[in-house]
């Protein structure tokens, strides 16, 4: 079946540092969304990518699909400590599949 | 909107006992999806419905059972709880495979 891992599974950094997680999919992926859980908390939907090396922004965050649809990433630019938490990435593997599969998501954490 | 609503917040269960975990949506969302969390891991889809009379088998079916008579509610049900079905469970709903809305979780103990 379907998988999909990230690197790395942890990452501490210094308070103002960039953080980058990155999403591989063994399968093709129709689009790839990413997801931030703050701990205690739920999934919470940040952003979906469609097409090809889409490459899209949100202030200080980046997100990036590949060109061969199977693998993402997400850049963090000056981390602060509202970024703390596990991001995970997700996609469907092909158009019209209702399931998503999760990554193993990266749990950032933030040092002052 | 209320989104996506669960209950229980919180439960703990005895072994052997059985319990029916609630979750409606007030978006009209065609999909629905529960899934579980394990301390510290990623989600594992259980079951999935894609409207209502329609249920399908996610990666972890073992040891649950789900119905969807509305487009509203998709209760999951816990027969014989075990140990190992102690996690923290998620319900989510979508229109067809794009962006996700999650419940605020049901943190069940088995024990």
């Amino acid at each position: 079946g379907q998988q999909v891992m990230q690197i790395p599974q942890y990452q501490h950094v210094q308070e103002g540092e960039d953080f980058t997680t990155y999403c591989n999919s063994s399968t093709t992926l129709s689009n790839i969304q990413w997801y931030k859980q703050r701990p205690g908390g739920h999934p919470v939907f940040l952003i979906q990518l469609v097409k090809s090396g889409e490459v899209k922004k949100q202030k200080r965050l980046t997100f990036q699909f590949g060109e061969a649809k199977k693998n993402s990433s997400l850049h963090i630019t000056a981390t602060q400590t509202t970024d703390v938490g596990t991001y995970f990435c997700a996609g469907p593997p092909n158009f019209g599949n209702e399931k998503l599969t999760f990554g193993t998501g990266t749990r950032l954490t933030i040092i002052p | 909107n209320a989104g996506v609503t669960q209950t229980p917040k919180f439960r703990i269960l005895k072994i052997g006992q059985s319990m029916t975990l609630q979750c409606a949506q007030d978006m009209n969302h065609n999909y629905m999806y529960w899934y579980r969390q394990d301390p510290g891991m990623g989600l594992k889809l259980i079951y999935y419905s894609v409207g209502a009379g329609i249920t399908d088998k996610g990666e972890v079916p073992n040891g649950y059972n789900v119905s969807r008579s509305t487009t509203e509610d998709f209760p999951l049900r816990l027969e014989l709880a075990a140990p190992s079905q102690t996690s923290v469970y998620f319900c989510a709903s979508s229109y067809s495979n794009n962006q996700q809305y999650f419940g605020p979780g049901t943190r069940l103990t088995v024990t």
